[in-house]
């Protein structure tokens, strides 16, 4: 299976401040990675896939790059409704997996 | 708008049965695959199972195989999980979810609310 590390675990920021999420695949998975946001309580929200193409109606301050084993998704302008758990995914090959996420606090 | 709702969760004992079902509207049903995704208490996002439009391929994560079987049922939009010999480690938030795009398959576009399934005796 292929494992699905990201960085960092947790991790506090402020209103306006620009984060980025690592997430790191052990073998490629060329550009089939997806990124999900999670609220308590709430299914998941796809924010990215294929790497770097944003969903629809997802706001730009949102991006995401990368390609085989090392992707990235960066939130330029923090926003108090970007408090969540992020995750990404790879989709190249069955099992699919998860990240073990990565809680954002604002 | 894409609307999917989950049912037939509940509690049971271990080694005991359960079939959720999920309806699906607002899109092209037989058009997509669908898949089953979970999350355990406290705990991360599990992909648990695949099924493609024409029922052609399906695929169930390791923890599941033999014992979970996914169908659906294109002419009612809905798709199905039979879950035998549960397992107290199968308890968890069950979430039936939508391919984003066809041709894009895996990136889990739409999700239902969840239905919860807890194991217990």
């Amino acid at each position: 299976d292929i494992q699905m590390t990201q960085s960092p675990s947790s991790v506090s920021a402020s209103v306006g401040d620009r984060v980025t999420i690592t997430c790191r695949a052990s073998q490629s998975v060329i550009t089939w990675l997806a990124w999900y946001q999670q609220s308590p309580g709430k299914p998941p929200k796809l924010l990215i896939y294929s790497a770097s193409t944003l969903h629809t109606g997802v706001p730009s301050r949102f991006s995401a790059s990368g390609s085989g084993t090392d992707f990235s998704l960066t939130i330029s302008s923090l926003q108090p409704e970007d408090s969540a758990t992020y995750y990404c995914q790879q989709a190249n090959t069955f099992p699919y997996t998860f990240g073990q996420g990565t809680r954002l606090e604002i | 708008e894409v609307h999917l709702v989950e049912s037939g969760g509940g509690q049971v004992k271990p080694g005991e049965s359960l079939r959720l079902s999920c309806a699906g509207s607002g899109f092209d049903f037989n058009l997509y695959t669908m898949n089953w995704v979970r999350q355990a208490p406290g705990k991360g996002l599990e992909w648990v199972s695949s099924i493609s439009s024409n029922s052609n391929y399906i695929y169930y994560a390791d923890s599941v195989k033999s014992r979970f079987t996914i169908s659906r049922d294109n002419a009612r939009n809905s798709m199905y999980l039979q879950m035998d010999s549960l397992r107290a480690e199968d308890t968890a938030v069950y979430f039936c979810v939508k391919d984003v795009v066809r041709g894009v398959i895996g990136s889990f576009g739409s999700w239902g609310q969840g239905i919860p399934v807890t194991v217990s005796s």
